[in-house]
């Protein structure tokens, strides 16, 4: 079975501060990786995601990730972040079978 | 995102009593995916519907819950004979194809309390 773990619980920075927040998985498969955000008392809205191609993707508000596939990893990373960033971030996995599992989730605060 | 409707947003129930929670995916979605909400927990995901099927319930516990998705209406998650450890927030999701390089478009939750 898939499985996604994404090792940071919860991380508090400052604003203007670096962000990185891992997810690996286990799928020997083909897979499409997801990373999902949600902000307080919102629903889930996608971030960014990869099928193929270039490994390092883009996604909205400043956001990126890259899919180290000998790691099984698909770290989200953001150069400043904002207050505006506060939120639960959560990395998605998509495989055979056409599930999608979810990881347990990283809350972020940031600090004015 | 307004495309996934679910209801009601929060809903307060007795143990002993049933929960129904409904789910309209996006326009021109046919397939509905249902997740519960645990803190620390992240999104498990319960079960896997199309139109009149349920394509995988592998998440689903044994008892008491049960999914279906008609021809004709929005998803329903019933839970029967609610207890408190049910309480929890359900997510419903749609895509419209099998999800292989899709995306999922969540709805806004429902929250259930069980007194």
């Amino acid at each position: 079975a898939q499985s996604v773990s994404q090792h940071n619980h919860h991380v508090i920075l400052s604003e203007a501060a670096s962000l990185e927040l891992g997810c690996n998985y286990s799928y020997g498969g083909t897979v499409n990786l997801f990373w999902y955000v949600q902000y307080p008392g919102q629903h889930l809205q996608l971030l960014l995601k990869y099928f193929s191609g270039d490994p390092l993707v883009k996604g909205i508000k400043g956001f990126e990730a890259e899919f180290i596939k000998s790691k099984f990893s698909f770290n989200l990373r953001k150069p400043s972040v904002q207050w505006s960033d506060t939120a639960e971030y959560f990395c998605a996995v998509n495989g055979a079978g056409n599930q999608f599992y979810f990881g347990t989730g990283t809350s972020l605060t940031v600090i004015p | 995102n307004a495309g996934v409707m679910q209801n009601p947003r929060h809903l307060v129930r007795r143990r002993g009593q049933e929960a129904r929670l409904r789910c309209s995916p996006m326009k021109g979605h046919s397939h509905v995916y249902w997740y519960r909400q645990l803190p620390e927990e992240g999104l498990k995901f319960m079960v896997y519907l199309q139109k009149e099927n349920i394509i995988d319930e592998s998440g689903m516990p044994k008892e008491r819950f049960s999914a279906e998705f008609p021809k004709e209406g929005p998803s329903i998650l019933r839970i029967q004979q609610v207890v408190r450890g049910d309480s929890a927030a359900y997510f419903c999701a749609s895509s419209p194809d099998r999800g292989g390089t899709g995306e999922l478009f969540f709805g806004e939750g429902s929250r259930l309390t069980v007194l």
